[in-house]
């Protein structure tokens, strides 16, 4: 059964850029998986952040950006804020009507 | 205001069963993709089924067999019948919005339920 992989944990200062990963135990992700982002916060639901590969949710701002970077998903977050510091997920379509989440990223800013 | 309401959760046996809803508002369920999506304690997100605008569902290997989705288009809810419970079902479980057409994204969320499989 593929897995989807992202790192467990990431730290980024203050102001700084960091990008965050999500790729596949066999294969590569491609836009065909419409990856999809989310963030949460201990207690709260997830809040989507980015869909389709790259388009940003309504209300999230433009700091936050998706891609497809070599053979794994992107999320990249540019001039990162303490408000940032949280959980991140990702998810793939694998085809046939199944979705799989990655383990999520814990964020530390 | 697009919004989902779970309800439904609780304490519950090993073995038993237990229905969830999830009421939306501001979109029609019935011209969605809808899921369920769950986060077992102090773990990560895990898929757990959709059903489809065309009335296709689709499970989880984890949970095939043992939960059904389902919709009233009346009503504007989703349901997730769980039966057989177990306790690696103990879980926060989120509604969401997975678009369908051109968006394939869950957006929004509901706020949770939560379901505690227990003797």
């Amino acid at each position: 059964q593929t897995v989807v992989t992202q790192e467990p944990s990431f730290s980024v200062s203050p102001g700084g850029t960091v990008t965050l990963t999500c790729g596949l135990s066999s294969g590569s992700v491609s836009t065909t998986h419409y990856p999809s982002w989310y963030q949460q916060t201990p207690g709260q639901a997830p809040r989507a952040l980015i869909y389709n590969t790259n388009t940003r949710s309504s209300g999230v701002p433009d700091r936050f950006s998706g891609s497809i970077l070599g053979n794994k998903a992107a999320l990249t977050i540019t001039g990162a804020q303490a408000d940032d510091e949280s959980d991140y997920y990702c998810v793939l379509y694998m085809g046939s009507g199944i979705w799989v989440f990655g383990g999520g990223t814990k964020l530390t800013v | 205001e697009v919004r989902l309401v779970e309800t439904g959760g609780g304490l519950i046996q090993p073995g038993g069963s237990l229905r969830l809803s999830c009421v939306a508002s501001g979109f029609t369920v019935s011209s969605n993709y809808m899921s369920w999506v769950r986060q077992a304690p102090g773990k990560g997100l895990e898929w757990v089924s959709v059903i489809y605008s065309g009335g296709n569902t689709f499970y989880a290997d984890s949970v095939k067999g043992r939960f059904t989705i389902s919709r009233d288009n009346s009503n504007n809810t989703l349901y997730l019948q769980m039966n057989s419970l177990r306790a690696e079902d103990t879980a926060v479980y989120y509604c969401a919005n997975l678009g369908g057409g051109k968006r394939f994204g869950f957006d929004p969320w509901g706020q949770g339920t939560l379901v505690t499989v227990s003797s």
